[in-house]
């Protein structure tokens, strides 16, 4: 199916630590996945992203994880801040068609100081 | 760089209403995307468009929304008449292409009475 979704739907960790949240994803045909953060009120912000010819890529502070064989995907954020406090979001996009970006529902992510 | 621009930021309109939201992507952005957002859930694809042509509407209620992509650049998504459910944020997103990062906007919260 089309559906991609997460393990938790919240997470608390304390500020400093480091923060992983996970994406399990059913389509094994999909070849491009995308990490949004979405702040109350605002639109979803790109993060990070990843293509299925890799299985990580590591930005500022964050790095995602691919694994094809199990279908799961996770975001790593280093030394959680409270700025990164946010519903974070993976989305999938399918290959063939139009390759819309599927989103999952979402974890949201509280930093306690 | 200007993000993607969202008009308006808020409504509240009566059920059976009609309603218009407007939206100018990222200059240079070939793809554009109209996604509903209901609170506690991921963003759902309503429609795509490429250049001004639509590329998938597989998820868009056609018996009461639409929407254009005149010209290739803005667009507009309009739902005629409101019911109590289509409360619910519209973000509009665009990108170079397909298969690649999608930049969002605000979004308009609408809410239906």
């Amino acid at each position: 199916g089309e559906s991609v979704g997460l393990h938790l739907p919240t997470l608390s960790v304390q500020e400093g630590d480091n923060s992983i949240i996970n994406c399990a994803y059913s389509n094994s045909a999909s070849d491009y996945f995308i990490w949004y953060k979405q702040e109350s009120g605002k639109g979803p912000q790109f993060i990070i992203d990843i293509r299925s010819n890799m299985d990580k890529r590591q930005g500022q502070r964050v790095t995602v994880l691919l694994n094809k064989t199990v279908k799961h995907l996770s975001l790593q954020i280093a030394a959680t801040q409270p700025g990164d406090s946010a519903v974070y979001f993976c989305a999938e996009s399918l290959q063939g068609g139009s390759e819309k970006l599927v989103f999952g529902k979402g974890t949201k992510l509280t930093v306690n100081p | 760089e200007a993000g993607v621009a969202q008009s308006p930021r808020y409504k509240i309109i009566e059920k059976r209403q009609s309603v218009a939201f407007w939206c100018n992507p990222i200059s240079g952005h070939a793809t554009l995307y109209w996604y509903q957002q209901i609170l506690g859930q991921g963003p759902k694809l309503l429609i795509q468009f490429q250049n001004n042509g639509v590329v998938d509407d597989s998820q868009l209620p056609k018996d009461r929304f639409s929407a254009e992509r005149l010209k290739g650049v803005d667009s507009t998504l309009k739902i005629q008449p409101a019911k109590l459910e289509d409360s619910a944020v519209y973000l509009c997103a665009s990108s170079y292409g397909t298969g690649v990062s999608a930049f969002f906007g605000q979004g308009t919260r609408l809410t239906v009475v």
